[in-house]
């Protein structure tokens, strides 16, 4: 049983560089979800796909952050000019059309440190 | 708007002894509720929802959560905690009515630190 993945599982990253991290839901999940954790916090939502199709943005998503789902499989989150204050685990999970609860399985998350 | 409150940042218990870790909720519809837990390092694993029916739900490594909807409320327990129990624990919330594309309002978190 494969579960949610992500890579880097930690990424170090100097101030203004560019980054991207990657998810791989699992097979049969159709929805697919990115979630920003910082310390002493719960998850904040940042987006949402169904297949290919991004279909929910939160405020938290700056323009300086962008995500795709291309073939409606894995997901990419980039993130430009970072900055401090983007350090924080990002979470992905994923979920099925055919669940009503739409139950939400969540990946192992990257640790994004910005110097 | 949906939110969570965990009104606990840390709750300490001894090996043995029953445990509650406190969690309220403000929708406004019919709520569905899940607890996850996190260990250092890791993502958050499921434990258990209240979607409908019976008010106490049970779930993974023998913890349970009671709902009460008069107060609002979908504390975690269990009857006897053990050291391996010690992680943070996360409330969540979605409202189906009126969250758009199932997205879940999660809480702070609370620490559960289990002693021997």
């Amino acid at each position: 049983d494969t579960g949610v993945s992500q890579n880097p599982r930690h990424k170090i990253t100097k101030r203004g560089q560019n980054v991207t991290f990657r998810c791989d839901p699992i097979s049969e999940h159709n929805r697919l979800y990115w979630y920003r954790q910082t310390l002493g916090q719960g998850p904040e939502f940042l987006t949402y796909f169904q297949n290919e199709a991004q279909l929910e943005k939160s405020r938290l998503l700056s323009d300086r952050f962008s995500a795709e789902r291309p073939k409606g499989s894995f997901s990419t989150l980039e993130i430009q000019r970072t900055e401090q204050g983007d350090s924080a685990m990002y979470l992905c999970a994923s979920s099925r059309d055919s669940d009503p609860i739409y139950e939400q399985y969540f990946g192992p998350g990257t640790r994004l440190t910005v110097t | 708007a949906q939110s969570v409150a965990q009104p606990e940042d840390q709750v300490n218990v001894a090996e043995g002894n029953p445990l509650t870790v406190k969690c309220t909720y403000s929708v406004s519809g019919n709520p569905y509720l899940f607890w996850y837990v996190q260990y250092p390092n890791r993502g958050l694993q499921f434990l258990l929802k209240y979607i409908t029916g019976d008010n106490l739900v049970k779930g993974s490594y023998g913890f349970e959560a009671e709902f009460n909807k008069s107060q609002t409320s979908f504390h975690l327990k269990k009857p006897s905690a053990l050291v391996s129990d010690s992680a943070l624990y996360f409330c969540a919330v979605r409202d189906p009515m009126n969250s758009g594309y199932s997205t879940l309002t999660f809480g702070k978190g609370t620490m559960l630190l289990v002693s021997p």
